[in-house]
């Protein structure tokens, strides 16, 4: 079957770094995604990788690593405006979005 | 980006009776909606594609003559839950693009819809 893990929660420090990790198990891959979701709003992207290695956007980068169905989201710098859920998704050989769960981010003073 | 306008935001609704959602794709043409549904906690799950033009097509386990699906032009999709239930109460999302789709990129999304029914 097909499965994305992440977290369901995790807390930290306002400046600090924290990664989210997900890992992902999918009928064929065509790349994985990171959206934002702030509670009771729609996700927002924030990151698209389909080929091995880091990508960095500002203060959030994300990185992948197909041979292990790994990913992970880095988020620098953190303001208290990060508190929010992480969603990861990956696309299978449907070009279908699968959906994990989502981390829920709590940010603290 | 791409703009999803969808409403309403929240509704509440006796059980027994239907909700219509609307999704709207303000500066675009949607060959191509899609429905999802959001527990609490729970990820996002794909309830049906919608198809302008033509019949929807629904995700296993989701009852279609429950989950009606209407796509009658390019810039217009709506999703009616009829005879809601208390257990129909969740977040409803609509959303445009992403892999596969005619903007083979990021996915849009609507707003989301807060459904309780009491």
């Amino acid at each position: 079957g097909q499965n994305i893990d992440q977290p369901t929660e995790m807390t930290a420090t306002e400046g600090a770094i924290v990664q989210i990790n997900c890992t992902y198990q999918t009928s064929g891959f065509n790349g994985l995604f990171w959206y934002q979701q702030h509670a009771g709003e729609a996700p927002t992207f924030l990151s698209y990788n389909v080929l091995d290695g880091l990508e960095e956007k500002g203060r959030f980068s994300s990185f992948l690593s197909r041979s292990k169905g790994y990913s992970y989201l880095l988020l620098k710098e953190l303001q208290m405006k990060d508190s929010a859920s992480y969603l990861c998704a990956g696309v299978d050989s449907n070009y279908q979005l699968i959906w994990g769960a989502g981390t829920k981010l709590i940010i603290k003073p | 980006g791409a703009v999803v306008s969808q409403h309403p935001s929240w509704v509440i609704c006796k059980s027994g009776t239907s909700v219509k959602i609307e999704c709207r794709s303000l500066d675009f043409q949607a060959t191509t909606m899609f429905w999802y549904r959001q527990f609490p906690k729970q990820s996002l799950m794909l309830m049906a594609t919608s198809n302008e033009g033509s019949k929807a097509t629904y995700e296993q386990g989701v009852e279609k003559d429950k989950f009606l699906i209407n796509h009658a032009s390019l810039t217009l999709s709506t999703l009616t839950v009829t005879s809601a239930h208390p257990e129909d109460s969740s977040f409803y999302i609509c959303s445009w693009g992403g892999p596969g789709t005619d903007r083979n990129t990021e996915a849009f999304f609507g707003q989301g819809t807060r459904l309780t029914v009491v």
